[in-house]
């Protein structure tokens, strides 16, 4: 099993669309989670840290469950700028302070 | 305020060169970290280290890789010989850590390529 697993995707959908994205860790004692963004050929930006809370920042909110040991993202309203590959993000918290990316989820929206 | 720096921001070279890439963190950051990205296998770390030590290189490939934090504000990665299958791209990154896995911040990358 992979330590941070995410759907490829592609998701293609409309402009004005709600989207949302899972990813699932393996270390339940993980720590620390993020959400990238990376566009083509561009280098990997972050988009959100994720709290226990849950937490919301414009369109774009992030959730946690530890129970279940994932995350996720939902995005309002697209717009075509949000299209781009989408990193899901965990500190494994094995004595490493390295974060564990997972291969990303392809967004392409559409007008 | 400066981000990620890194150079060069492509490279071209022959089998059997050696490659020098360079990194300059964020000011104030404490950790550095090197990854490669390729459509194959996607992110992978590759080695990071915390106050200028290394921590963990389980990620470097093989001997033919090397890397150095000689201060806080820069790092070299060393590829020497090069071959074809190490073209990819070179991201550095860097953050405060506080022990538990901070935000990382990426530099705009080298594109290296061997022919």
């Amino acid at each position: 099993r992979k330590e941070v697993e995410q759907d490829p995707g592609p998701f293609n959908v409309p402009e004005g669309a709600t989207v949302a994205f899972n990813c699932t860790y393996s270390n339940s004692a993980s720590q620390s989670f993020f959400w990238y963004r990376q566009d083509c050929r561009k280098e990997p930006k972050l988009l959100m840290s994720v709290y226990s809370s849950g937490n919301e920042d414009g369109r774009f909110t992030a959730q946690l469950n530890r129970a279940s040991q994932y995350i996720s993202l939902l995005i309002r309203d697209s717009k075509l700028s949000d299209s781009a590959t989408y990193l899901c993000v965990v500190n494994m918290d094995t004595g490493r302070r390295a974060l564990t990316f997972g291969s990303g989820t392809r967004l392409q929206v559409q007008p | 305020d400066a981000g990620v720096i890194q150079s060069p921001r492509h490279e071209v070279t022959e089998m059997g060169q050696e490659v020098t890439l360079r990194c300059k963190p964020i000011s104030g950051h404490n950790s550095l970290f090197w990854y490669r990205q390729t459509m194959m296998r996607g992110l992978e770390l590759l080695i990071y280290f915390n106050n200028n030590v290394p921590i963990d290189d389980s990620g470097m490939p093989e001997d033919r890789f090397s890397a150095k934090m000689p201060n806080a504000s820069f790092s070299t990665l060393k590829i020497q010989p090069s071959e074809p299958r190490d073209s990819a791209v070179y991201f550095c990154a860097s953050s405060f850590d506080w022990g538990g896995g901070s935000e990382q911040y990426f530099g705009p990358g080298t594109r290296l390529t061997v022919t």
